[in-house]
């Protein structure tokens, strides 16, 4: 089965302290993970996606086949950075396929 | 360009009562979902159109959802003899139709059965 484990439901930081949001997963076969942040009063967005190996405001996230991990990683957390996070995977190559998701971090990045 | 948008925002019903939810996606977008989350959780998957039809409903909890999408743009959920268990904040998202397309998702519509 598809699954996404968040362990943590809330993460505190200290503001430049580093963050790192915890996302591991479970499915058999080649997944597209991706993390989805939404601030307060804002709809749900793609942050970032494993494939596009890109920094989207200075976070990054490396996908761990082997622990089957796609843990969330900024250096130097910032105030705007408080916000709710999610984890998600679809099935990769199968097409368009729904997002599985976690059940979210808030994180809060304290001034 | 404008993004997804659902109306209502909120609806308040009473048990027992029939809901519609409207989703109007980005324009252009062929693939539409529907997702639903409750308090403390992710967003659940629904159902997921390609065009008009229903590639995937086995999201649906049960027979009082149903949802359509006519013409292969606007889709609306439908609840049936909705239950307090139904109150939740409903999710519509869409993408271009590709393999691993972005999916953008909407504001969401908060749903209160009383």
């Amino acid at each position: 089965a598809q699954r996404v484990t968040q362990p943590e439901k809330l993460l505190s930081v200290f503001k430049g302290a580093p963050v790192e949001l915890k996302c591991n997963y479970s499915y058999s076969g080649s997944p597209e993970l991706f993390w989805y942040v939404q601030y307060s009063r804002q709809r749900l967005q793609l942050l970032l996606r494993h494939i596009s190996r890109e920094s989207i405001k200075g976070f990054t996230a490396d996908l761990n086949k082997g622990e089957t991990s796609f843990h969330l990683k900024k250096p130097f957390a910032q105030e705007e950075d408080s916000a709710m996070y999610y984890c998600a995977l679809s099935g990769g190559n199968s097409g368009n396929t729904p997002l599985v998701f976690g059940k979210g971090t808030r994180l809060s990045v304290i001034a | 360009g404008a993004g997804v948008s659902q109306t209502p925002s909120n609806k308040v019903t009473e048990k027992g009562k029939y809901v519609e939810l409207r989703c109007d996606p980005i324009s252009g977008h062929t693939a539409l979902y529907w997702y639903r989350q409750s308090l403390g959780q992710g967003p659940e998957f629904l159902i997921y159109f390609q065009g008009t039809g229903a590639a995937d409903d086995s999201g649906l909890p049960n027979d009082r959802f149903f949802a359509v999408r006519p013409e292969g743009s606007v889709s609306t959920l439908k609840i049936q003899r909705t239950e307090r268990g139904d109150s939740a904040v409903y999710l519509c998202a869409s993408s271009r139709g590709g393999a691993g397309d972005t999916q953008y998702f909407g504001p969401g519509t908060r749903l209160t059965v009383l």
